[in-house]
């Protein structure tokens, strides 16, 4: 399976923009770049996912590079509900059920 | 509508012991998952069901590791004895096929502490 490399941890101030960064140099045509994101004492859940272009929904936006070796997931305003583990994850198909691979992601803290 | 249910939440035992997970699944989800989330890592694979099929079971411990999905709705996880090394979040997770997109709902977790 290709692999994928984030940030042990990030900060952020309250309100303002967050980029996770993800690394994903093996990625192959077929993959699909999912985002999950753990809150304290939750399990994990949904944020987005994209193949190719840019996506956007109520929680968050995904920018892709055109080669897709990497990714960012984009939080245009910080809350402090926020501050959860991002899991950055390939997927071949969508409509596959198989399990995820979610490796460490990254910490997010938010201040106020 | 409600979300994956998992019960309990907490269960402390010593080791040696058995214990037992629950889940139900969001309705009308053909596929559900157990994790296993160790302290500090992502959650990883413990078996993966199609209706009452479990169709990926490779990273279950089966020495000490049960599972089963009777009547492919709920969901139940044993392990008969404890080990101390079994300490972990144990997750449940469903999702639905056929949509064109899969996207997994999981439970808040059973923390389990073997003592």
């Amino acid at each position: 399976d290709a692999k994928t490399t984030q940030p042990n941890s990030m900060e952020s101030n309250e309100e303002e923009p967050v980029h996770l960064p993800c690394n994903h140099s093996t990625i192959s045509g077929t993959d699909y770049i999912h985002w999950y994101r753990q809150l304290p004492s939750q399990g994990p859940e949904y944020v987005i996912h994209g193949l190719t272009s840019n996506v956007n929904n109520r929680m968050a936006s995904l920018a892709i590079a055109e080669d897709r070796k990497s990714s960012t997931l984009i939080l245009h305003r910080a809350t402090l509900r926020d501050a959860a583990v991002y899991y950055c994850i390939l997927r071949q198909r969508v409509d596959s059920g198989y399990a995820l691979n979610f490796g460490k992601g990254t910490s997010l803290l938010v201040t106020p | 509508e409600a979300g994956v249910v998992q019960s309990p939440r907490y269960k402390i035992i010593e080791k040696k012991q058995p214990v037992a997970f629950w889940c139900n699944p969001i309705s009308g989800h053909n596929t559900l998952y157990w994790y296993r989330q160790n302290l500090g890592q992502g959650p990883e694979l413990l078996i993966r069901y199609e209706n009452e099929e479990a169709v990926d079971d490779s990273q279950l411990p089966k020495d000490r590791f049960s599972a089963e999905r009777l009547k492919g709705v709920d969901s139940t996880l044993k392990i008969q004895p404890a080990e101390l090394g079994d300490s972990a979040v144990y997750l449940c997770a469903s999702s639905f096929m056929g949509l064109g997109q899969e996207t997994q709902y999981f439970g808040p977790g059973t923390r389990l502490l073997v003592l």
